[in-house]
């Protein structure tokens, strides 16, 4: 398998405009997590999904942010309007229980300027 | 509510000693504790975990941490440090009591190994 795949890598735009960050976890994972990591503030869990339906959304930061996993192969995290403080480098993660570890992806580097 | 805490922010240690990255939990279950570490503008990559069993677990690159429930505790230590080893290390914990295995990591302690 290749591991969690997010795309894209890297963004940059502008202020006030929409940005879906994608993600597609390894085959056959039940649990999918977003996070996203600052200087500041450090790794946040921003949501969860088992079984593509989302279990804990408590970390999603504003009405700005929504997430989504329509199949149990993709999800989507969507910031609608986008703002500089959203500027962060984005992770998904997946594993295949509840008690074992999540797998990461190479992150999105997001930029809004 | 789960939480994880890495005491220090930064941990310095020259090459060949022994070092510790220290972390501590709070679940309201049985806690199931991972220690992750991440390499300049790179994913986390999972090093070990403890679920269940030996309190002494072994992982990756030589690393082993030791489970305390007494004093919830989950400290990482390599008995060698190599200055390959200097990054970012995060401890994280699973509780599945509520049965939701929400996963929450510790801010992050930066290892720096000196030659």
């Amino acid at each position: 398998d290749a591991g969690v795949i997010q795309s894209p890598r890297h963004e940059v735009t502008e202020m006030g405009q929409e940005v879906t960050l994608r993600c597609k976890p390894i085959s056959g994972h039940n649990s999918l997590f977003w996070y996203r990591q600052t200087m500041m503030r450090g790794l946040e869990l921003l949501i969860y999904f088992n079984n593509n339906v989302p279990i804990d959304d408590s970390g999603m930061p504003e009405d700005r942010f929504s997430a989504k996993m329509p199949n149990a192969s993709f999800s989507t995290l969507k910031i609608q309007p986008s703002e500089p403080r959203d500027s962060a480098v984005y992770f998904c993660a997946s594993s295949p229980l509840m008690n074992t570890e999540a797998f990461f992806g190479q992150g999105t580097r997001l930029t809004v300027v | 509510a789960q939480s994880v805490a890495q005491p220090e922010d930064q941990v310095n240690v020259a090459e060949g000693n022994p070092l510790t990255v220290k972390c501590t939990y709070s679940v309201s279950g049985n806690p199931y504790l991972f220690w992750y570490v991440q390499y300049p503008n790179r994913g986390l990559q999972f090093l070990l975990k403890y679920i269940t069993g030996d309190n002494l677990v072994k992982g990756s690159y030589g690393f082993e941490a030791e489970f305390n429930k007494s004093q919830t505790s989950f400290h990482l230590k390599k008995p060698s440090a190599l200055v390959s080893d200097s990054a970012l290390y995060f401890c994280a914990v699973r509780e599945l009591s509520s049965n939701t295995g929400k996963l929450i990591f510790g801010q992050g302690t930066t290892l720096q190994v000196k030659p």
